[in-house]
């Protein structure tokens, strides 16, 4: 089974700043990637998939890049509405696999 | 709209069994993988089951395989889970998911249901 790892656990920032969260998958998983938001008490939502596709709706503050192992998820300029826990998702073999998840708290 | 809504959550014993539902609205429910996806109070995100558009292939996670039984009955546009012999460590939210564009990503999820492994 793939094994997904992201980093930081838990990053506190501030409304404006640019945060970047990073995705290692334990083996090449191509694009096969895809970014969630997480609020609590209701399901994820898509962010991106294929690595870099923005998803309908989704503002493009966001965005993701990486192949292989590696990637990452960007957002440029946060707004309040972006704190919440991101979780990165390997889709290239079931188990489709999740990374243990990145909090970000306001500053 | 797109629309999954889960019901069947709720309290069971260890080794009683339950059954999950999905109903699905708003798309061809038929040319979709589904999945369960499950999250354990404060915990990350773990892929169950999943089961292709006509029912005839299904896959699931090592910790519930033999325990659980995925299915759907496309003229009804409803998933179902069946967990058998429940332990206290299958407590968690279940979510229901799409599987978009078939290629793996999920959208949408339903609300999930709260499955809750005590005695």
């Amino acid at each position: 089974d793939i094994q997904m790892t992201q980093s930081p656990s838990t990053l506190s920032a501030s409304v404006g700043d640019r945060v970047t969260i990073t995705c290692r998958a334990s083996q090449i998983i191509s694009i096969w990637l895809a970014w969630y938001q997480q609020k609590p008490g209701k399901a994820p939502k898509v962010l991106i998939y294929k690595a870099s596709t923005l998803h309908s709706g989704v503002p493009s503050r966001f965005s993701g890049s990486g192949s292989g192992t590696e990637f990452t998820l960007t957002i440029s300029s946060l707004q309040p509405e972006d704190f919440a826990t991101y979780y990165c998702q390997q889709y290239n073999s079931y188990p489709y696999s999740f990374g243990q998840g990145t909090k970000l708290e306001i500053k | 709209e797109v629309q999954l809504v889960e019901s069947g959550g709720g309290l069971v014993q260890p080794g009683g069994s339950l059954r999950l539902s999905c109903a699905a609205s708003g798309f061809i429910f038929s040319s979709h993988w589904m999945h369960w996806v499950r999250q354990a109070p404060g915990k990350g995100l773990v892929c169950v089951s999943r089961i292709n558009g006509d029912g005839s292939s299904t896959t699931y996670a090592d910790s519930v395989k033999g325990r659980f039984t995925i299915s759907r009955d496309n003229a009804k546009n409803t998933l179902y889970l069946q967990m058998n012999s429940l332990r206290a460590e299958d407590t968690a939210v279940y979510y229901c998911a799409r599987e978009s564009d078939g290629s793996g990503w999920f959208d949408p999820w339903g609300q999930g249901t709260l499955v809750t492994v005590s005695s």
